[in-house]
Protein backbone atom coordinates (compact mmCIF):
# COMPACT_ATOMS: atom_id res chain seq x y z
CA UNK A 1 0.00 0.00 0.00
CA UNK A 2 1.65 3.34 -1.06
CA UNK A 3 1.53 5.96 1.49
CA UNK A 4 1.06 9.84 0.37
CA UNK A 5 1.21 11.83 3.13
CA UNK A 6 0.62 15.48 2.84
CA UNK A 7 1.28 18.41 6.02
CA UNK A 8 -0.38 20.62 7.61
CA UNK A 9 -4.04 19.16 7.39
CA UNK A 10 -5.36 22.74 7.35
CA UNK A 11 -3.81 26.03 7.60
CA UNK A 12 -5.40 29.58 8.04
CA UNK A 13 -3.69 32.12 6.82
CA UNK A 14 -4.26 35.97 6.28
CA UNK A 15 -4.62 37.64 2.74
CA UNK A 16 -1.15 38.43 1.28
CA UNK A 17 0.60 35.71 3.53
CA UNK A 18 2.55 33.45 1.95
CA UNK A 19 2.52 29.89 2.71
CA UNK A 20 3.96 26.18 1.60
CA UNK A 21 2.93 23.22 1.67
CA UNK A 22 4.49 19.38 1.69
CA UNK A 23 3.30 16.38 -0.16
CA UNK A 24 5.53 13.06 0.79
CA UNK A 25 5.28 10.14 -1.00
CA UNK A 26 7.94 6.88 -1.66
CA UNK A 27 10.66 7.51 -2.77
CA UNK A 28 11.15 4.30 -4.93
CA UNK A 29 9.29 3.61 -8.13
CA UNK A 30 8.63 6.78 -8.99
CA UNK A 31 6.64 8.01 -12.16
CA UNK A 32 5.20 11.51 -11.76
CA UNK A 33 3.89 13.24 -9.14
CA UNK A 34 0.59 15.68 -9.65
CA UNK A 35 -0.68 18.53 -7.79
CA UNK A 36 -4.73 19.33 -7.62
CA UNK A 37 -6.68 22.28 -6.48
CA UNK A 38 -10.07 21.67 -4.98
CA UNK A 39 -12.21 23.95 -3.90
CA UNK A 40 -15.43 23.45 -1.92
CA UNK A 41 -18.97 22.67 -4.91
CA UNK A 42 -16.30 22.29 -7.92
CA UNK A 43 -13.94 19.77 -9.70
CA UNK A 44 -10.30 19.25 -8.42
CA UNK A 45 -8.35 21.46 -10.36
CA UNK A 46 -5.10 20.01 -11.88
CA UNK A 47 -2.30 22.58 -11.24
CA UNK A 48 1.10 20.63 -12.15
CA UNK A 49 2.22 17.65 -13.11
CA UNK A 50 6.09 16.63 -12.28
CA UNK A 51 8.39 14.11 -12.99
CA UNK A 52 11.85 14.79 -12.75
CA UNK A 53 14.05 15.47 -9.48
CA UNK A 54 14.67 19.20 -9.43
CA UNK A 55 11.59 19.82 -11.13
CA UNK A 56 10.29 23.65 -10.38
CA UNK A 57 6.54 24.39 -11.88
CA UNK A 58 5.28 27.64 -11.43
CA UNK A 59 1.61 29.11 -12.48
CA UNK A 60 0.81 32.36 -11.74
CA UNK A 61 1.40 33.07 -7.80
CA UNK A 62 1.50 29.54 -7.60
CA UNK A 63 4.60 27.04 -7.55
CA UNK A 64 6.15 23.73 -6.55
CA UNK A 65 9.30 21.73 -6.53
CA UNK A 66 9.75 18.08 -6.77
CA UNK A 67 12.78 16.08 -4.94
CA UNK A 68 12.17 12.16 -5.88
CA UNK A 69 15.21 10.92 -3.96
CA UNK A 70 13.94 11.91 -0.68
CA UNK A 71 10.19 11.46 -1.35
CA UNK A 72 8.97 15.30 -1.23
CA UNK A 73 7.44 17.73 -3.34
CA UNK A 74 6.73 21.53 -1.63
CA UNK A 75 3.53 23.36 -2.73
CA UNK A 76 4.23 27.33 -2.56
CA UNK A 77 1.78 30.03 -2.77
CA UNK A 78 3.10 33.78 -2.80
CA UNK A 79 0.47 36.95 -1.48
CA UNK A 80 -2.28 34.23 -0.77
CA UNK A 81 -5.83 35.57 -1.94
CA UNK A 82 -8.64 34.69 -0.24
CA UNK A 83 -9.64 33.06 -3.94
CA UNK A 84 -6.66 30.74 -3.34
CA UNK A 85 -9.10 28.98 -0.54
CA UNK A 86 -9.55 25.72 -1.10
CA UNK A 87 -8.37 21.64 -0.51
CA UNK A 88 -4.70 20.90 -2.47
CA UNK A 89 -4.14 17.65 -3.01
CA UNK A 90 -0.87 15.50 -4.78
CA UNK A 91 -1.12 12.53 -6.00
CA UNK A 92 1.89 9.76 -6.28
CA UNK A 93 2.00 7.83 -9.98
CA UNK A 94 3.70 4.74 -9.67
CA UNK A 95 2.76 3.24 -12.53
CA UNK A 96 -0.32 0.79 -13.12
CA UNK A 97 -2.48 4.08 -13.94
CA UNK A 98 -3.60 4.52 -10.83
CA UNK A 99 -3.10 7.80 -8.58
CA UNK A 100 -2.58 7.51 -4.99
CA UNK A 101 -4.15 10.92 -3.42
CA UNK A 102 -3.18 12.33 -0.53
CA UNK A 103 -5.80 13.39 1.92
CA UNK A 104 -5.08 17.32 1.31
CA UNK A 105 -3.91 20.42 2.73
CA UNK A 106 -6.95 22.75 3.31
CA UNK A 107 -6.19 25.62 3.04
CA UNK A 108 -8.02 29.22 3.99
CA UNK A 109 -7.33 32.65 3.33
CA UNK A 110 -8.75 35.19 5.63
CA UNK A 111 -9.49 38.66 3.62
CA UNK B 1 -14.16 22.12 -25.14
CA UNK B 2 -16.87 21.23 -22.68
CA UNK B 3 -15.71 19.51 -19.64
CA UNK B 4 -16.52 15.79 -18.30
CA UNK B 5 -19.83 15.62 -16.90
CA UNK B 6 -21.36 12.99 -14.57
CA UNK B 7 -24.95 12.23 -13.87
CA UNK B 8 -27.15 12.00 -12.21
CA UNK B 9 -25.38 14.87 -9.27
CA UNK B 10 -27.20 13.62 -6.59
CA UNK B 11 -29.05 10.06 -5.80
CA UNK B 12 -30.27 8.56 -2.86
CA UNK B 13 -31.13 4.56 -2.47
CA UNK B 14 -31.43 2.13 0.16
CA UNK B 15 -29.24 -0.48 1.67
CA UNK B 16 -29.80 -3.56 -0.89
CA UNK B 17 -30.29 -1.48 -4.00
CA UNK B 18 -27.69 -1.06 -6.93
CA UNK B 19 -27.10 1.99 -8.61
CA UNK B 20 -25.09 3.19 -12.08
CA UNK B 21 -23.69 6.15 -12.09
CA UNK B 22 -22.13 8.09 -15.33
CA UNK B 23 -19.24 9.66 -16.65
CA UNK B 24 -18.93 11.80 -20.44
CA UNK B 25 -14.84 12.37 -20.46
CA UNK B 26 -13.98 15.04 -22.40
CA UNK B 27 -14.01 14.81 -26.05
CA UNK B 28 -10.50 12.84 -27.69
CA UNK B 29 -10.21 11.86 -24.27
CA UNK B 30 -10.42 7.58 -24.12
CA UNK B 31 -8.78 6.92 -20.53
CA UNK B 32 -11.91 7.22 -17.51
CA UNK B 33 -10.87 6.65 -14.05
CA UNK B 34 -13.54 6.24 -10.95
CA UNK B 35 -12.72 7.25 -7.76
CA UNK B 36 -14.49 7.65 -4.33
CA UNK B 37 -14.24 10.19 -1.55
CA UNK B 38 -15.67 9.27 1.85
CA UNK B 39 -15.61 11.80 5.26
CA UNK B 40 -12.05 11.91 6.89
CA UNK B 41 -10.61 9.76 3.43
CA UNK B 42 -8.57 10.71 0.31
CA UNK B 43 -9.79 9.80 -2.98
CA UNK B 44 -9.99 5.99 -3.70
CA UNK B 45 -8.99 4.69 -7.01
CA UNK B 46 -11.66 2.38 -7.96
CA UNK B 47 -10.65 1.47 -11.71
CA UNK B 48 -9.36 2.63 -15.19
CA UNK B 49 -11.14 1.88 -18.34
CA UNK B 50 -8.98 2.59 -21.97
CA UNK B 51 -10.78 1.48 -24.94
CA UNK B 52 -13.49 -0.15 -23.36
CA UNK B 53 -11.12 -2.19 -21.55
CA UNK B 54 -10.35 -2.15 -17.38
CA UNK B 55 -6.61 -1.97 -17.41
CA UNK B 56 -6.48 -1.58 -13.50
CA UNK B 57 -8.91 -1.60 -10.57
CA UNK B 58 -8.38 -0.89 -6.98
CA UNK B 59 -8.86 -2.35 -3.67
CA UNK B 60 -13.01 -2.54 -3.50
CA UNK B 61 -14.58 -5.43 -3.13
CA UNK B 62 -16.58 -6.89 -6.33
CA UNK B 63 -19.94 -5.35 -5.48
CA UNK B 64 -18.22 -2.41 -7.66
CA UNK B 65 -18.20 -2.48 -11.68
CA UNK B 66 -17.56 -0.68 -14.44
CA UNK B 67 -17.70 -0.43 -18.63
CA UNK B 68 -16.61 1.96 -20.99
CA UNK B 69 -18.62 2.48 -24.23
CA UNK B 70 -16.70 2.71 -27.48
CA UNK B 71 -17.16 6.58 -27.69
CA UNK B 72 -15.63 6.34 -24.66
CA UNK B 73 -18.61 7.00 -22.03
CA UNK B 74 -18.27 4.93 -18.77
CA UNK B 75 -20.66 3.95 -16.59
CA UNK B 76 -20.01 2.79 -12.67
CA UNK B 77 -22.15 0.40 -11.10
CA UNK B 78 -22.55 -1.00 -7.17
CA UNK B 79 -25.07 -3.39 -6.22
CA UNK B 80 -26.25 -4.30 -3.20
CA UNK B 81 -25.50 -1.06 -1.27
CA UNK B 82 -24.15 -1.06 1.78
CA UNK B 83 -24.51 2.48 4.46
CA UNK B 84 -20.22 3.00 3.89
CA UNK B 85 -21.58 3.67 -0.16
CA UNK B 86 -22.75 7.14 1.02
CA UNK B 87 -19.85 9.04 -0.94
CA UNK B 88 -18.87 11.47 -3.69
CA UNK B 89 -17.86 9.63 -6.60
CA UNK B 90 -16.02 11.43 -9.27
CA UNK B 91 -14.37 10.17 -12.35
CA UNK B 92 -11.91 12.04 -14.49
CA UNK B 93 -11.00 11.53 -18.04
CA UNK B 94 -7.51 11.83 -19.73
CA UNK B 95 -6.19 11.38 -23.02
CA UNK B 96 -4.48 7.92 -22.81
CA UNK B 97 -4.30 7.45 -18.98
CA UNK B 98 -0.29 7.70 -19.07
CA UNK B 99 1.60 8.83 -15.79
CA UNK B 100 1.64 12.39 -17.36
CA UNK B 101 -1.43 12.75 -18.32
CA UNK B 102 -3.54 15.68 -16.84
CA UNK B 103 -6.60 14.10 -15.28
CA UNK B 104 -9.61 16.30 -15.63
CA UNK B 105 -12.18 15.82 -12.97
CA UNK B 106 -16.28 16.10 -13.35
CA UNK B 107 -18.30 17.25 -10.73
CA UNK B 108 -19.20 14.16 -9.02
CA UNK B 109 -22.10 12.40 -8.47
CA UNK B 110 -22.90 12.71 -4.27
CA UNK B 111 -24.49 9.25 -3.57
CA UNK B 112 -26.40 8.69 -0.50
CA UNK B 113 -27.21 5.13 0.96
CA UNK B 114 -30.07 5.03 3.70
Amino acid sequence: ILNVEQSPQSLHVQEGDSTNFTCSFPSSNFYALHWYRWETAKSPEALFVMTLNGDEKKKGRISATLNTKEGYSYLYIKGSQPEDSATYLCAFYAGRRALTFGSGTRLQVQP
Amino acid sequence: KAGVTQTPRYLIKTRGQQVTLSCSPISGHRSVSWYQQTPGQGLQFLFEYFSETQRNKGNFPGRFSGRQFSNSRSEMNVSTLELGDSALYLCASSHAGGNTDTQYFGPGTRLTVL
